[in-house]
């Protein structure tokens, strides 16, 4: 089955740091550029960082640059997203989505359930 | 940045009925523009792709429509299942794309 599978969300104090995790499986992971978006409770869709099939190329949203960091092994299908220095304000849900690209136009065609974030003292 | 305002934020309708959802961007991404419906507790499902496009699978009770700035989502006959709310996204400023506040369609 295609999937992908975040982890690593829970409870965790201002000031502090959490690593999510997204698991692929059913497709060649090695292939495909991937994305982090997140939706604060009740809220929309932000995208927050873009990481090319190599790993080589990685963009962030304006919210979290210099915070976090995304990151990949494609031996271990996984895709990563380590978060320092959390705000109240990253309180929501993680998806990692995959885009499909035909010719320049892209969209996301497979989500994650997501992993749920609470920055909370 | 590429901004997307969708209206109306919300709406009330009726089994069978015709809804129509707008997106509008702050510039003109032509036709990149995709649609997405999202169900309570779930991740998005894509659902419309270069403003037109519907993906497989998607019943032909969705269309969308537009280019350059202004954009519309049309469900021609609203079913149960449809209660949902959906989010237009630009995909002319890739990767750093963005999406629109959403639309909640809820049951009256």
């Amino acid at each position: 089955e295609v999937q992908l599978v975040e982890s690593g969300g829970g409870l965790v104090q201002p000031g502090g740091s959490l690593r999510l995790s997204c698991a692929a499986s059913g497709f060649i992971f090695s292939s495909y550029e991937m994305n982090w978006v997140r939706q604060a409770p009740g809220k929309g869709l932000e995208w927050l960082s873009y990481i090319s099939s190599s790993g080589s190329t990685i963009y962030y949203a304006d919210s979290v640059k210099g915070r976090f960091t995304i990151s990949r092994d494609n031996a271990k299908n996984s895709l990563y997203l380590q978060m320092n220095s959390l705000r109240a304000e990253d309180t929501a849900v993680y998806y990692c989505a995959r885009p499909r690209i035909i010719t320049t136009y892209w969209y996301f065609d497979l989500w994650g359930r997501g992993t749920l974030v609470t920055v909370s003292s | 940045d590429i901004q997307m305002t969708q209206s109306p934020s919300s709406l009330s309708a009726s089994v069978g009925d015709r809804v129509t959802i707008t997106c509008r961007a702050s510039q003109n991404i032509s036709s990149y523009l995709n649609w997405y419906q999202q169900k309570p507790g779930k991740a998005p499902e894509f659902l419309i792709y270069t403003a037109s496009s519907l993906q497989s699978g998607v019943p032909s009770r969705f269309s969308g429509s537009g280019s350059g700035t202004d954009f519309t989502l049309t469900i021609s006959s609203l079913q149960p299942e449809d209660y949902a709310t959906y989010y237009c996204q630009q995909s002319y400023s890739t990767p750093a794309v963005t999406f629109g506040g959403g639309t909640k369609v809820e049951i009256k």
